[in-house]
């Protein structure tokens, strides 16, 4: 069945630093999503890419989308305690298939 | 408008027992789909119900299913608890499943003892 990892599974920045998370999946998907979940609380949707090789900001947070539609990355720019959490991607294959896979996900720590 | 909707919070049960979890989606919202979040696997799809039908299953023993009703509230029942059963279980509502955003609830605790 198709897979989603992620990379690294743990990150620990000093604040200002900039911080970058990976996905890669086994198959072709029709989109991705990105998923922030504090400590204590539950994911909270960030974005979703659609086209290949697609770029998306929000404020200090670029998204990519591949050009060949299996990876995915998410940057954040001089980080903010603010940005701790857990980061997911999640992925949709095409066809019928709606089912959204997740990544394990990175756990974000910010040094103040 | 009102988020979803999980109860209970928490939940402690004893091995070999069975647990009905709920979920209430937002208002106006058909997909429902339920995950297990555990520190060691992430989020791992249960089941996703659209319109009282189960779309999706995911890669779980038979002791785990799930039911949606016509007014798109949802419920997932574990019989026989296991110690490894517990987790974080976590129900998202989406207006459809085809690529709209999903919206989570806070979750139900659960601990099997």
């Amino acid at each position: 069945g198709q897979q989603v990892m992620q990379i690294p599974q743990y990150q620990h920045v000093q604040e200002g630093e900039d911080f970058t998370t990976y996905c890669n999946s086994s198959t072709t998907l029709s989109n991705i999503q990105w998923y922030k979940q504090r400590p204590g609380g539950h994911p909270v949707f960030l974005i979703q890419l659609v086209k290949s090789g697609e770029v998306k900001k929000q404020k200090r947070l670029t998204f990519q989308f591949g050009e060949a539609k299996k990876n995915s990355s998410l940057h954040i720019t001089a980080t903010q305690t603010t940005d701790v959490g857990t980061y997911f991607c999640a992925g949709r294959p095409g066809g019928s298939n709606y089912k959204l896979t997740f990544g394990k996900g990175t756990l974000l720590t910010v040094n103040p | 408008k009102a988020g979803v909707t999980q109860t209970p919070r928490y939940l402690i049960k004893t091995r070999g027992q069975q647990v009905t979890l709920s979920c209430s989606p937002i208002s106006g919202h058909r997909s429902v789909s339920w995950y297990q979040q555990t520190p060691g696997q992430g989020l791992q799809f249960l089941f996703e119900y659209f319109s009282e039908t189960q779309r999706n299953k995911g890669n779980f023993p038979g002791r785990f299913s799930g039911r949606q009703f016509s007014n798109s509230r949802s419920e997932m029942n574990v019989s026989t608890l296991e110690l490894g059963d517990s987790a974080l279980y976590l129900c998202a509502s989406s207006w459809d499943s085809r690529g709209t955003e999903a919206f989570f609830g806070q979750g139900t605790r659960l601990t099997v003892v």
